[in-house]
């Protein structure tokens, strides 16, 4: 089965350092999406792309997160400088837009920030 | 998108028809109801999908009212597996018959299916 795969699954660093969150959508899929989840918020949108261009990241906050596509294998998602209000489960999800909305998802990356 | 209701919680044994409501009042003429459900510990699953008649695949039904009003999902026959949130979604899905943009997940309900 074609999966969205996501590395680090698990990061734990300390506030104030970078961290790089990566993720490989399922070959073909053109469309990425971030999403964080924490107990208070639930699941959050933070950014989404289609055919690499960003559409959409009114979600994430602008002065210390990124996301980028480099090419259509990965989509990274970078803070910097991190803080302990930022430890979440960061969940990559992909999909076509040709299709019918629907969305794979990764199996996250847990994030703690000391 | 519309906002969805949905109970906090609900409980299932083993075997038994799982039956989970969904209210979507304000739905719109172009809204889809999608269902996807988290186990503990995983990234969300989708399960099914709808607009206006009832749908049917491997993992589960989707029933929804005439004025569309509401929905529900079934599990026919819930296994200790089935255990998860399951989040009810509507989206708009433009005429063309591609969907565009993000998923408004709220709290769900959290389904436990028990011996």
């Amino acid at each position: 089965d074609a999966r969205v795969t996501q590395t680090p699954r698990h990061k734990v660093t300390e506030m104030g350092q970078e961290v790089t969150m990566r993720c490989q959508p399922i070959l073909g899929h053109n469309t990425v999406f971030w999403y964080r989840q924490t107990m208070m918020q639930g699941l959050e949108l933070l950014a989404y792309f289609r055919n690499r261009a960003p559409l959409d990241d009114s979600g994430m906050p602008k002065d210390r997160f990124s996301a980028e596509m480099p090419d259509a294998t990965l989509a990274t998602l970078k803070i910097q400088p991190s803080e302990p209000r930022d430890s979440a489960v960061y969940f990559c999800a992909s999909g076509s837009s040709g299709g019918i909305g629907r969305q794979f998802f990764g199996p996250g990356t847990r994030l703690t920030v000391l | 998108d519309a906002k969805t209701t949905q109970p906090p919680s609900m409980d299932c044994a083993e075997g038994r028809a799982a039956n989970l409501p969904c209210n979507h009042s304000t739905i719109s003429g172009n809204e889809y109801v999608y269902w996807y459900r988290q186990i503990h510990s995983q990234g969300p699953q989708y399960i099914i999908h709808g607009l206006k008649n009832n749908e049917t695949n491997e993992m589960a039904s989707l029933i929804i009212t005439e004025d569309r009003k509401s929905s529900t999902l079934i599990l026919p026959h819930a296994t200790l597996r089935d255990t998860a949130v399951y989040y009810c979604i509507v989206r708009v899905v433009n005429a063309g018959g591609t969907s565009y943009g993000k998923l408004t997940f709220g709290q769900g309900t959290i389904l436990t299916v028990h011996p």
